[in-house]
C-alpha cells in the first residue's frame, strides 16, 4: 500500500524563526514526484514545492526547501524566517503515477503549523 | 484564485433533500478529482476523471454521483446523505503532462442535517 505518515499533527514556531515539518511516505515505485501543499483557513489548497524522484538535488521555493531523503523515504519541509502569513495546515503528498494525469495524488494527515508573533 | 472554482462555498441540506456541487476549470486540465476533507483524516479520494471518462471510483457510496460532461466541468450529484458526510469537498484537476502539481478549487463545506 502507498501511504504517506506526518507525525507532526501541530507545531509552532516564534516568527523569523526556522522549523522543519516532518514526513514520510512507503512506496516500491522508483519514480515518483512528492508534494508539500499549504492550506490556510481560507481552505484553498496552494502548492508550496514539488520534488521529482530521480533527482538528487532537494528543490526550493524561496524560504522553503526540503530535504529529500529518498533512500530513508524521507521528505522534510524547511520554512526559513517563518511569517504570520504561513500559519496553515501543511500536507505532504505524493504520486507515483507521473506519465498518467490521472494519477492519484495521495495525502498525510498534515501538520497544523502556527506562527506567532 | 488558482483557475479551478467550486460552487457553492457552503451548503446545508437535509438528509432526504438533492443537491449538487460544480467545479469548473479553464487551465486546460485534462483529469478532475474529487476529494473529501473531513477533520482529523487525510484527505480521501473520491473520483478520478481523465478526458472526460471515470477512471478510479474509491469505493464511494452510490449516494454520491459524478458527473464530468467536459474536460473544463465536473458534478458531484448528492442524494439521502447522512450526518457523517459532512465535509470540505475539494475539486482538483491536472495538466495533460501530468508530472505537474495539482490545482485546487476553495471546495464546497458541507453540512448534512
Amino acid at each position: 500500500a502507498q501511504t504517506v505518515t506526518q507525525s507532526q499533527p501541530e507545531m509552532s514556531v516564534q516568527e523569523a524563526e526556522t522549523v522543519t515539518l516532518s514526513c514520510t511516505y512507503d512506496t516500491s515505485e522508483n519514480n515518483y514526484y512528492l508534494f508539500w501543499y499549504k492550506q490556510p483557513p481560507s481552505r484553498q489548497m496552494i502548492l508550496v514545492i514539488r520534488q521529482e524522484a530521480y533527482k538528487q538535488q532537494n528543490a526550493t521555493e524561496n524560504r522553503f526547501s526540503v530535504n529529500f531523503q529518498k533512500a530513508a523515504k524521507s521528505f522534510s519541509l524547511k520554512i526559513s524566517d517563518s511569517q504570520l502569513g504561513d500559519t496553515a495546515m501543511y500536507f505532504c503528498a505524493f504520486t507515483t503515477q507521473i506519465y498518467n494525469q490521472g494519477g492519484k495524488l495521495i495525502f498525510g494527515q498534515g501538520t497544523e503549523l502556527s506562527v506567532k508573533p | 484564485e488558482t483557475g479551478v472554482t467550486q460552487t457553492p462555498r457552503h451548503l446545508v441540506m437535509g438528509m432526504t433533500n438533492k443537491k449538487s456541487l460544480k467545479c469548473e476549470q479553464h487551465l486546460g486540465h485534462n483529469a478532475m478529482y474529487w476529494y473529501k476533507q473531513s477533520a482529523k483524516k487525510p484527505l480521501e479520494l473520491m473520483f478520478v476523471y481523465n478526458f472526460k471518462e471515470q477512471t478510479e471510483n474509491n469505493s464511494v457510496p452510490s449516494r454520491f454521483s459524478p458527473e464530468c460532461p467536459n474536460s473544463s466541468h465536473l458534478f458531484l450529484h448528492l442524494h439521502t446523505l447522512q450526518p457523517e458526510d459532512s465535509a470540505l469537498y475539494l475539486c482538483a484537476s491536472r495538466s495533460y503532462r501530468g508530472g505537474g502539481g495539482y490545482t485546487f478549487g476553495s471546495g464546497t463545506r458541507l453540512t448534512v442535517v
